[in-house]
């Protein structure tokens, strides 16, 4: 019975790269919500989506950034040209349905840019 | 303008006591409530949760109680015990299109815990 999957757990990007980050849901959720965690800081949400669907991306930066949950495969966190404030550790979480459910976290992706 | 606050960064309890960790939200929209522990390293681990309507929820050495007049809730860990230390984490979610925030939860700062042998 996997958890929340992620991959990869670490990755080094240099200013102006890009950084793709994926999430694999737990068995049967179908929502996928994405956090950023910066330093000595709580987690942030950023993007709630559903299978081809994002519901909720008000906590997304405006520019640069985009996440997508395609019908097949993985969720996938993009992060164009990225800088060195985009330094953090991204957490992404899934629930079977919306409302009050319980969110189950994976390991995280560490993002460092140099 | 942060809507859930940890105000203790960190806790030191001796093994065997109880520790209680507190926690304060502004948003009268959130009606549901979770503790998430944290190791370094690792994403965040479910512990307990409780909604709106209720005042307290138990789980073996875990106990979350909610004082909605106050806006506040905080989490029992009886009898603490070194694999307790962690962050603790404490987030609320409001309904979808209240217009109370948005969809995701919303986190505390967190509480460095850490129990003493």
């Amino acid at each position: 019975n996997a958890g929340v999957m992620q991959n990869p757990r670490h990755l080094v990007r240099r200013r102006g790269q890009e950084a793709r980050l994926r999430c694999s849901p737990m068995k049967g959720h179908s929502h996928v919500y994405w956090y950023r965690q910066l330093p000595e800081e709580g987690l942030k949400f950023m993007v709630y989506l559903q299978k081809e669907n994002i519901i909720d991306e008000s906590g997304m930066p405006k520019e640069r950034f985009s996440a997508e949950f395609p019908k097949e495969g993985p969720s996938i966190l993009r992060i164009q040209q990225v800088v060195r404030g985009d330094s953090a550790a991204y957490f992404c979480a899934s629930s079977p349905g919306q409302g009050m459910e319980t969110q189950y976290f994976g390991p995280g992706t560490r993002l460092l840019v140099l | 303008d942060q809507q859930v606050k940890q105000n203790s960064p960190s806790l030191s309890v001796q093994e065997g006591r109880i520790s209680i960790l507190n926690c304060d939200y502004t948003n009268s929209m959130f009606d549901y409530f979770l503790w998430y522990k944290k190791y370094p390293a690792e994403g965040p681990t479910f512990l307990i949760s409780i909604s709106s309507i209720k005042d307290k929820n138990e789980d073996g050495r875990f106990t979350v109680f909610l004082n909605k007049s106050a806006k506040h809730l905080s989490l029992h860990i009886v009898p603490s015990q070194p694999g307790d230390s962690a962050v603790y984490f404490c987030a609320a979610s409001a309904p979808q299109y209240s217009g109370g925030g948005a969809d995701g939860l919303t986190f505390g700062k967190g509480t460095h815990l850490i129990i003493q042998p």
